[in-house]
């Protein structure tokens, strides 16, 4: 079956740490991957995805995401948190061209 | 223009009324979506039109009636809801199903 998995509901860094939030997936056939934002009542927004060339991919705001097949894995990092990143983090796959699925999300928390 | 608005914000509606919510899009997509989101989950998918055809309908409950009057807009119908049914319902485009989705500010509605 075809699934993607939020390792971690909830991770806590200090401001200007690394941030690591990791996303695996499940799939017979190559999958397009995405990384979503979502703060408070707010709508998602993209940060960054990959369909197919260069498996690191750049986003918006610093972060970046490495796809590694071998691993069915899309971790998302930030080599340094800024307090503007504590927000709700998803991780979604299309594959295959069917519908979107979403991961349960991760809550970034930064301290000061 | 690269958004998709989304109206009204909030909605507060009792268990017998008829209401409607309303999404528009001007970026050319030819899929537009339907999701709902409760609170700390991810979204879950509800309805997609590709080329304004109505192409999934995740079991939905028949309260929930969409519909896409052209390319650019979507409407989901709402009546005789219940309580459960309160939710942020977000809409969403790509430019081709299954594609990276960009996502409306969302409606926050209460059912009472």
């Amino acid at each position: 079956a075809q699934s993607v998995t939020q390792l971690g509901s909830h991770v806590s860094v200090s401001e200007g740490a690394l941030v690591l939030l990791r996303c695996n997936y499940s799939s017979s056939v190559p999958p397009y991957l995405f990384w979503y934002v979502q703060y408070p009542n707010q709508g998602l927004q993209l940060l960054l995805k990959y369909t197919t060339g260069a498996t690191l991919v750049k986003g918006i705001n610093g972060f970046e995401a490495e796809f590694k097949k071998s691993e069915t894995s899309f971790h998302l990092t930030k080599p340094s948190a800024h307090m503007s990143d504590a927000a709700e983090y998803f991780c979604a796959v299309s594959f295959n061209n069917n519908d979107m699925r979403f991961g349960a999300g991760t809550r970034l928390t930064v301290k000061p | 223009d690269t958004e998709v608005t989304q109206t009204p914000k909030h909605l507060v509606m009792g268990m017998t009324n008829k209401k409607s919510l309303k999404c528009e899009q001007h970026m050319g997509h030819r899929a537009m979506y339907w999701y709902k989101q409760k609170a700390k989950k991810p979204p879950e998918l509800m309805f997609v039109y590709s080329y304004e055809k109505l192409s999934i309908n995740e079991s939905v409950p028949s309260r929930f009636s969409p519909e896409c009057p052209n390319s650019s807009l979507l409407n989901l119908h709402l009546h005789a809801l219940q309580p459960e049914d309160s939710a942020l319902y977000l809409c969403a485009s790509s430019q081709e199903f299954s594609w990276e989705a960009f996502f409306g500010q969302g409606t926050r509605l209460t059912v009472v």
